[in-house]
């Protein structure tokens, strides 16, 4: 699986878009983008995926460049509930031996 | 619906003392796996279960194994802890085909 690489630490004022970047240059044609991001010292949460086209869910956008060799999360309007480590992922999804391989992430911290 | 269940939920153990972590997945998924998280790191693959009578090692599977007991259970067992595998170990599971993992809240464990 492809590399990524994410900024230590960002922040982001209550309400205002949060939007964390990650550099994949080395991502192949049948790689996902996925994120995570783990609360405090939970289990990692499921965020959002995409190949080729942006996306958008309940929880955020994921924004892909046209050449995949990097992306961008928005969480819309973050709140302090955000706050959280998030991990940018690049993954085959073929295959049953698919694996999530795990960097140390973006720490966002969502103020006042 | 459950989830992940991990359990115990922590855990103290003394060097050379032997363990065994229970997890179990109510969600019919086909794949299991076994993280540790040492303090500001990000998850690192221990074993995973691709189906049901399968397991592989991961990124850092020395002093571990592990059992798929049925679908359903996966357990990690430390036959001899050391201090350096004092960490939190999360336990995910994933229906082959689909994108999201689910993990489970962790077991906190510290050898002494």
């Amino acid at each position: 699986d492809a590399k990524t690489t994410q900024p230590t630490s960002m922040d982001c004022a209550e309400g205002r878009a949060a939007n964390l970047p990650c550099n994949h240059s080395t991502i192949s044609g049948n790689e996902y983008v996925y994120w995570y991001r783990q609360i405090h010292s939970q289990g990692p949460q499921y965020i959002i995926h995409g190949l080729k086209n942006n996306e958008t869910n309940e929880m955020a956008s994921l924004i892909i460049t046209e050449d995949r060799k990097s992306s961008t999360l928005i969480l819309p309007h973050a709140t302090l509930r955000d706050t959280a480590v998030y991990y940018c992922i690049v993954r085959d999804n073929t295959g049953t031996a698919s694996k999530l391989t795990f960097g140390t992430g973006t720490r966002l911290q969502v103020t006042l | 619906n459950a989830g992940v269940t991990q359990t115990p939920k922590f855990q103290v153990l003394k060097t050379g003392q032997s363990m065994t972590l229970q997890c179990a997945q109510d969600m019919n998924h086909n794949s299991m796996y076994w993280y540790r998280q040492d303090p500001g790191m990000g998850l690192r693959l221990i074993y995973y279960s691709a189906s049901e009578g399968t397991t592989d090692k991961g990124e850092v599977p020395n002093g571990y194994n592990v059992s798929r007991l049925n679908k359903r259970e996966f357990s990690l067992r430390l036959e001899s802890a050391a201090p350096s595998q004092t960490s939190v170990y999360f336990c995910a599971s994933r229906l082959v085909g689909s994108y999201g993992y689910t993990f489970g809240s962790g077991t906190r464990l510290t050898v002494v």
